[in-house]
């Protein structure tokens, strides 16, 4: 199947630090891809469309300017979260989904956030 | 997008085959049934999808009702690396790519 990396697998920052995630699919390419925050205990939540060439679309509830999302090619999306709070700790996810068919999406390993 | 229902959570024996329902009963002609399963601090992975007919790849089976309204995840033999959180989501050919994730079912797989 395909592969999506993201880097760093966890990171641990200062409140009021911004911190950038990268996803990357490794053998595909990718003209969306999604960011999903997943809190302990919890299920995958959708966050934003990534979308190579334009903007991301973010869900209701997202702030756009805390969570800056930039899709530079076809294999690369990154997640910045700007001025980091305790509460963004979370488990970020990203996935890429296969173009043509059913839309199977493939899924990074995550990213542990933890902001002290 | 169309919902779905999964038990909150299912215990299995090891080497024991393993049956995950899932309920869909508004589910419409185009769409595609996936199941992804999340191991533990693990992105999901991908297991199987289906349209309309029974699915057998190297990880599992889905067992699609006739009327497609519910359908089966299959383990044939439960390992305790299957342990995690499985997911039942419907797609939308041509529609949005976006999956919406419910609480899925946890399956515990005992020695």
């Amino acid at each position: 199947g395909a592969v999506v990396s993201q880097h760093p697998s966890w990171v641990i920052c200062k409140s009021g630090t911004s911190v950038k995630i990268e996803c990357r699919s490794l053998d595909f390419q990718a003209t969306t891809m999604f960011w999903y925050r997943q809190f302990p205990k919890q299920s995958l939540m959708l966050m934003a469309t990534s979308n190579e060439g334009s903007k991301a679309t973010y869900e209701q509830g997202v702030e756009k300017d805390k969570f800056l999302i930039n899709h530079a090619s076809l294999t690369l999306s990154t997640l910045t979260v700007t001025s980091a709070h305790p509460e963004d700790s979370s488990f970020y996810i990203c996935s890429a989904p296969v173009v043509a068919g059913p839309r199977t999406q493939y899924f990074g390993p995550g990213t542990r956030l933890t902001v002290l | 997008d169309a919902k779905t229902t999964q038990p909150n959570s299912m215990e299995s024996n090891e080497e024991e085959p393993v049956h995950l329902p899932c309920n869909h009963s508004t589910i419409s002609g185009t769409d595609y049934i996936h199941w992804y399963r999340q191991l533990p601090s693990q992105g999901p992975e991908y297991v199987i999808h289906g349209l309309t007919s029974n699915v057998n790849n190297r990880m599992a089976s889905l067992a699609i009702a006739e009327d497609r309204k519910s359908s089966t995840l299959i383990l044939h033999r439960a390992t305790l690396r299957d342990a995690a959180v499985y997911y039942c989501i419907l797609t939308f050919q041509g529609g949005s790519e976006k999956l919406v994730f419910g609480k899925g079912t946890k399956l515990t797989v005992n020695p």
